[in-house]
This record gives structure tokens, sequence and C-alpha cells, in this order.
């Protein structure tokens, strides 16, 4: 089984600031690779998917890039709805998350 | 509109059977690979099961391998998981979820619904 660690587990960040969220396949999995956002009580909503490319709908401050083993999620200007928590995904085998990355206001 | 709705959870004893369902709409349901994923109370996300779009092909996690069944009605635009031997650790919110087009990625999700196992 492909496992799949985030790193922070938490970050504390301010409205406006830059916010880069790691996660880290234990094999190489090239861009099966998909982001996405949950609030308290709601569904998971997608970010990312194919380890770069934005889904429909999702604002431009969000990006990812990466490949092999090593992603990034990146938050260009932190807005008041981005407080939430993040979640990578690997689709290249039976697919598996990460932990979740808890992004707080600072 | 793209809408998926689950339905079937609630409590049950340890040992107990449920059956969830999902019913999909605003989109050609029988084009679709579909999945169930859980979420355990203040837990991350864990996959659950993958079908195919015509069902020919089925997939679940080791944690629920045996216990639980997954299918498919495409006629009447439905997912289900029937899960038996139920035991505490399955608790948890389980959603269905819409594989992305291009294969990388669940674009659409229900709201879940909670499914309590405890006596």
């Amino acid at each position: 089984d492909i496992q799949m660690t985030q790193s922070p587990s938490s970050v504390s960040a301010s409205v406006g600031d830059r916010v880069t969220i790691t996660c880290r396949a234990s094999q190489g999995i090239s861009s099966w690779l998909a982001w996405y956002q949950q609030k308290p009580g709601k569904a998971p909503k997608l970010l990312i998917y194919a380890a770069s490319s934005l889904q429909s709908g999702v604002p431009s401050r969000f990006s990812g890039s990466g490949s092999g083993t090593d992603f990034t999620l990146t938050i260009s200007s932190l807005q008041p709805e981005d407080f939430a928590t993040y979640y990578c995904q690997q689709a290249n085998s039976f697919p598996s998350f990460g932990q979740g990355t808890k992004l707080e206001i600072k | 509109e793209v809408q998926l709705v689950e339905s079937g959870g609630g409590l049950v004893q340890p040992g107990g059977s449920l059956r969830l369902s999902c019913a999909a709409s605003g989109f050609t349901f029988s084009s679709y690979e579909m999945n169930w994923v859980r979420q355990a109370p203040g837990k991350g996300l864990e996959w659950v099961s993958y079908i195919s779009s015509s069902g020919s092909t089925i997939y679940y996690a080791d944690s629920v391998k045996g216990r639980f069944t997954i299918s498919r009605d495409n006629a009447k635009n439905s997912l289900y998981l029937q899960m038996n031997s139920l035991r505490a650790e399955d608790t948890a919110v389980y959603y269905c979820a819409r594989v992305h087009h291009q294969g990388v990625g669940l674009d659409y999700w229900g709201q879940g619904t909670l499914v309590t196992v405890s006596s």
C-alpha cells in the first residue's frame, strides 16, 4: 500500500500570507495526486487534480506542483474562507489519503 | 447540477448490518466510476471501496474486505454499500464520491451519512 505523509500537521497563518503544504508518497505515483479542502461538518472539496490541474471553479490562488513522490499545495494569498483542513490523496493504486493539515488563523 | 445524496445510516449494534444508498442526479451516472470514503469522528479520510462504471471492477480496503459489498444500479442511478459484521471501528460518516473524468481525484461528494456502531 502507498502511504501519504503530509506536513505540517497544522499551521497558523494570517490573511494575505502565502502558505505551502507538502505531501510525500511512500513510492512514486507520477502525477496521480489530488488535493482537497474540508471545512467542519462538510464534505471534502476537490481543489487540484493530476498534481497541478485546478478544478473548475476553484480560485487561482490555489496551485499544486510536484511529481513522483513529492508534492506541494500552495495558497498564494490566504483569504478568510481558506481556513480549513487540507488533504492529499494518491490515485496511483488503491486510493489513500494523507493525514490532513489544519490551517488555522494566527 | 450534479448531486449525490446518501441515506441509510443510523445506529446499529456490533455484528449488525446496514445498507447505505447514494442517489445520483445531474450527470450520466453509468459513465462514472464511484467510491465510498469514510471519516471517523474527529479523524481523517479513509477510502473504503471503488466500483467501475459498469460495476465489473470492484476494490475494497483491507479493513472492510469480506464484510462490505459495493454495488450499483445504473438504471436507478444509485450506488450502494452493504455493510455486514459491523464493528465499533466502522463508526464514521460515509460519503459517496464520483471519480473525476480524468481519473485522478473525487470531484463530487455527497453530504455524508453517519453510521454509529454501538451497543
